[in-house]
């Protein structure tokens, strides 16, 4: 009930093209799902994040898309960029939890 | 505005050693996590701290202990080191427990 699923493990994409990572989860508690950008040697850093009460959010190329009956949410990178060659991961914890839980992180390599 | 800073940036330890992990959280903000991230893998909680007391543990053995102080640093202590607690052990600040979470650049804690 813990876990977040998350696919594709690796994923290349052309530049400009788009980029979609999905994620899936379990405990129905969970209502915060930040995802987190991640370069090699450098600790994560937030790139964008929701709340259940909205099915869309919009940061510039980087959207959340919520889907809260089939319990599912995407990151959806516009134009992808060989900058936003990094690794990936969604989280997702409950309002006041101690825990946030990742997935287990999705390597997008764009190729210019 | 500083960041999440951690020390030391490398460490190399032996098995059976103890090592002690130091954080500075981001100005005004009173919750520290820490995380541990194996090679190629999400980051996994560890525990959190808010106001100098633990607010939540992850499913790792005793041996990994914490400690917050006044000023809201924060180190992690791990005893009688395993070759399987080489990874990246990461801090992350907070305003308060559930809030986003601002990763520092983590430590590279590598048994030999």
């Amino acid at each position: 009930q813990q876990q977040v699923k998350q696919s594709p493990q690796s994923l290349i994409v052309q530049k400009g093209g788009i980029s979609i990572i999905n994620c899936a989860y379990e405990n129905t508690a969970f209502d915060y799902f930040p995802w987190y950008q991640q370069f090699p040697g450098k600790g994560p850093a937030l790139l964008i994040a929701i709340r259940p009460d909205v099915s869309e959010k919009k940061e510039g190329r980087f959207t959340i898309s919520f889907n809260k009956s089939a319990k599912q949410f995407s990151l959806h990178i516009m134009d992808s960029q060989p900058g936003d060659s990094a690794t990936y991961f969604c989280a997702a914890s409950r309002n006041y939890g101690q825990n946030f839980v990742f997935g287990p992180g999705t390597r997008l390599s764009v190729l210019p | 505005e500083t960041g999440v800073t951690q020390s030391p940036t490398h460490l190399i330890k032996t098995r059976g050693q103890q090592v002690t992990l130091r954080c500075s959280s981001q100005s005004g903000h009173n919750t520290v996590s820490w995380y541990q991230q194996a090679l190629g893998q999400g980051p996994q909680f560890i525990f959190q701290y808010y106001r100098e007391e633990e607010n939540g543990r992850g499913n790792f053995p005793p041996r990994f202990s914490g400690l917050q102080f006044p000023n809201y640093s924060s180190e992690l202590n791990v005893n009688a080191l395993e070759l399987d607690d080489s990874a990246l052990y990461l801090c992350a600040s907070s305003s308060d427990p559930g809030d986003t979470q601002y990763f520092g650049p983590g430590t590279r804690l590598t048994v030999l």
